[in-house]
């Protein structure tokens, strides 16, 4: 079974800061990589699909990129919303999710 | 406007069984592949099943496999998860959640979620 492992766990970050996880598949992927955003109490909200495309609504700060084995979500000028859980989940066909990255204010 | 609402949830004994539902409306349900997720509390995210536009196709998580049943129904734009031999391990926000073919099957709308508590 394929894993994703999210790195780091915790990123401390301040408004402005441009700051990037990553999301690491045990075997090659493609491109079939999404990224989640979700805050405490929550439901997860999709912010890309197919590793790099923006879905409809979200901000043009949000940045994804990679293929293969190898991802990264990236966030262009932090912004106080931006403070949550990103989670990358493998898809076509689906799972699993990564362990997370908490972006938490410096 | 697509939405998904889950039902069934609640208290269940260790060993127990629950059957949740999930109700959806505002899209063409019969068109999507659907999934059920799970967040036990202070974790993250578990995917734990998918099921096909049609039925044809299932798959599980290998924690859930041999205990948990998906099943949908068309008609009734209903989606349904089956739990048998419950653990506390299992106690978690279950969501159902729609696969979008055009977004290489991301999950683009989710329910709010429906609590499962597994405790004797």
């Amino acid at each position: 079974d394929i894993q994703l492992t999210q790195s780091p766990s915790f990123l401390s970050a301040s408004v402005g800061d441009r700051v990037s996880f990553t999301c690491r598949a045990s075997q090659a992927i493609r491109t079939s990589l999404a990224w989640y955003q979700q805050k405490p109490g929550k439901v997860p909200k999709l912010l890309i699909y197919d590793a790099s495309t923006l879905e409809s609504g979200v901000p043009s700060r949000f940045i994804g990129s990679g293929s293969g084995r190898d991802f990264t979500l990236t966030i262009d000028s932090l912004q106080p919303e931006d403070f949550a859980t990103y989670y990358c989940l493998k898809t076509y066909p689906q799972g699993p999710f990564g362990g997370g990255t908490k972006v938490e204010i410096k | 406007e697509a939405q998904l609402v889950e039902s069934g949830g609640g208290l269940v004994q260790p060993g127990g069984s629950l059957r949740l539902s999930c109700t959806a409306s505002g899209f063409n349900f019969g068109d999507f592949e659907m999934n059920w997720v799970r967040q036990a509390p202070g974790k993250g995210l578990e995917w734990i099943s998918y099921i096909y536009a049609r039925g044809s196709t299932r798959n599980y998580a290998e924690s859930v496999q041999g205990r948990f049943t998906v099943s949908r129904d068309n008609a009734r734009n209903s989606l349904y998860l089956q739990m048998t031999s419950l653990t506390v391990e299992d106690t978690a926000v279950y969501y159902c959640a729609r696969g979008a073919p055009h977004k290489g099957d991301a999950f683009d709308v989710w329910g709010p979620g429906t609590m499962v508590t597994v405790s004797s």
